[in-house]
């Protein structure tokens, strides 16, 4: 069955540090992999998102993926991260193999910045 | 353009009492999902309409919860008789039709049902 793993119910780093996010699917095909954003009191933001080519992809505020078939891995990263980046953080896949278009998503990994 | 927007933005209701909850798709999308996230659980898929036509109902948890789609316009998602177990934060999505439209879904801001 296709599944989104976040194994990182929730991160803290300091205002200014690198972050990643790790992401691991479960997928029989070639994944469409997104990353949501949402924010407290808001909805969700898509970030960024990877469907074909290359696999290093660049998205909204700073943001980065990269896309690894051998270890079915779309980690997030941020390489200097601002209070503002206190958020929830949704790693997803679509495909049409899923039974349509539904989106999966991982059970999400919240971020706390500190000072 | 507008985005895909929903009402209410936040329900409480009794248990018993039925919540019909409202989405709006950006104009022209033929596609609108309905997604659900209970209390520490993952966002769940529960419906897709291609227009006005169910697509796929498979993550409706039960016959307590009705979609509609009018039109092929904004649906709406009524649970009649609310639960505890229904609370959560309900996300609608739509989507243009054609190949890769499908995969990105563009989220509305979400209703945050309480039951209790």
């Amino acid at each position: 069955a296709q599944s989104v793993t976040q194994p990182d119910i929730h991160i803290t780093v300091s205002e200014g540090a690198s972050l990643e996010l790790r992401c691991n699917y479960s997928y029989g095909a070639t994944p469409y992999l997104f990353w949501y954003v949402q924010s407290p009191g808001q909805g969700l933001q898509l970030l960024l998102k990877y469907f074909s080519g290359d696999t290093l992809v660049q998205g909204i505020k700073g943001f980065e993926a990269e896309f690894k078939r051998s270890q079915s891995s779309f980690n997030l990263r941020k390489p200097s991260v601002h209070w503002s980046d206190a958020a929830e953080y949704f790693c997803a896949v679509v495909g049409s193999n899923t039974g349509g278009f539904k989106t999966i998503f991982g059970a999400g990994t919240r971020l706390f910045v500190k000072a | 353009e507008a985005g895909v927007t929903q009402f209410p933005s936040h329900s409480v209701i009794e248990k018993g009492q039925t919540v019909t909850l409202r989405c709006d798709p950006i104009s022209g999308h033929d596609n609108l999902y309905w997604y659900r996230r209970v209390m520490g659980k993952e966002i769940k898929f529960l419906l897709h309409f291609v227009k006005e036509s169910k697509q796929d109902e498979s993550g409706m948890p039960n016959n307590r919860f009705l979609a509609e789609r009018t039109g092929g316009t904004y649906s709406t998602l009524k649970v009649q008789p609310a639960e505890l177990e229904d609370s959560g934060v309900y996300f609608c999505a739509s989507s243009p039709q054609g190949a890769l439209n499908y995969y990105e879904q563009y989220f509305g801001p979400g209703t945050r049902l309480t039951v209790t």
